[in-house]
């Protein structure tokens, strides 16, 4: 069965300093994703990672894959308070037709 | 374009009742996934519609059913309602199976077992 796990859970920061989530799986797919969500809110696509070595940059944000060391991670640079929000990893393993997911880690931007 | 729509937005329900929830797919999908996420949890995947069929299922009950519809729409089903059904649940929709197109979620549906 596949396991995807997220480190940490819970994650507080202060604005304008960095930091990385981690997300471990436990198959070899190549496809990796990654979603936002606000409370009481859907799921929002940041990134599709496709193939080892993938990275991904939108404004803040950050994605890279590593197949290999079936690791992804999301690095959140100089945080803003606009960043709080529950971030979610997924791992979509071919064959299985579905996403699986990590925990989540909830991200809190502290002034 | 719409994209994924699902209806009703909030339910509550009492425990032994049935619910019934909606989806929409995106323009141009036909493939529909359905996912619970309970409160503070990560969705979970619950089944897949293609061509009217379920073709993968996770580890739900039976009381979990569905259809798909000819315009690639479907619903879920839940009977005998309990307490942790309580949840949001997460229809996604994406092009055809057994590939790596993009699943995009809709907005979910609230639904309360009191």
């Amino acid at each position: 069965e596949l396991k995807v796990e997220q480190n940490p859970l819970f994650l507080s920061m202060q604005e304008g300093k960095n930091y990385t989530i981690y997300c471990n799986y436990s198959t070899t797919s190549d496809r990796l994703y990654w979603y936002r969500q606000d409370p009481g809110k859907s799921l929002e696509s940041l990134f599709v990672l496709l193939s080892n070595g993938a990275v991904k940059q939108e404004g803040r944000l950050m994605a890279s894959l590593d197949t290999k060391a079936r690791l992804s991670t999301l690095h959140i640079t100089a945080a803003v308070h606009d960043l709080s929000a529950t971030y979610f990893c997924a791992v979509d393993d071919f064959g299985n037709e579905k996403l699986t997911f990590g925990t989540g880690t909830r991200l809190t931007i502290i002034p | 374009d719409a994209g994924v729509t699902q209806s009703p937005t909030h339910l509550i329900k009492t425990r032994g009742q049935q619910v019934t929830l909606r989806c929409s797919p995106k323009s141009g999908h036909d493939t529909v996934s359905w996912y619970q996420q309970a409160l503070g949890q990560g969705p979970q995947f619950i089944f897949q519609y293609y061509e009217e069929e379920e073709r993968q299922r996770g580890n739900f009950p039976d009381r979990f059913s569905g259809h798909q519809f000819p315009n690639y729409s479907s619903e879920l089903n839940v009977n005998a309602l309990l307490l942790g059904d309580s949840a949001l649940y997460l229809c996604a929709s994406r092009a055809g199976v057994f590939n790596y197109n993009e699943q995009f979620f809709g907005p979910g549906t609230r639904l309360t077992v009191l």
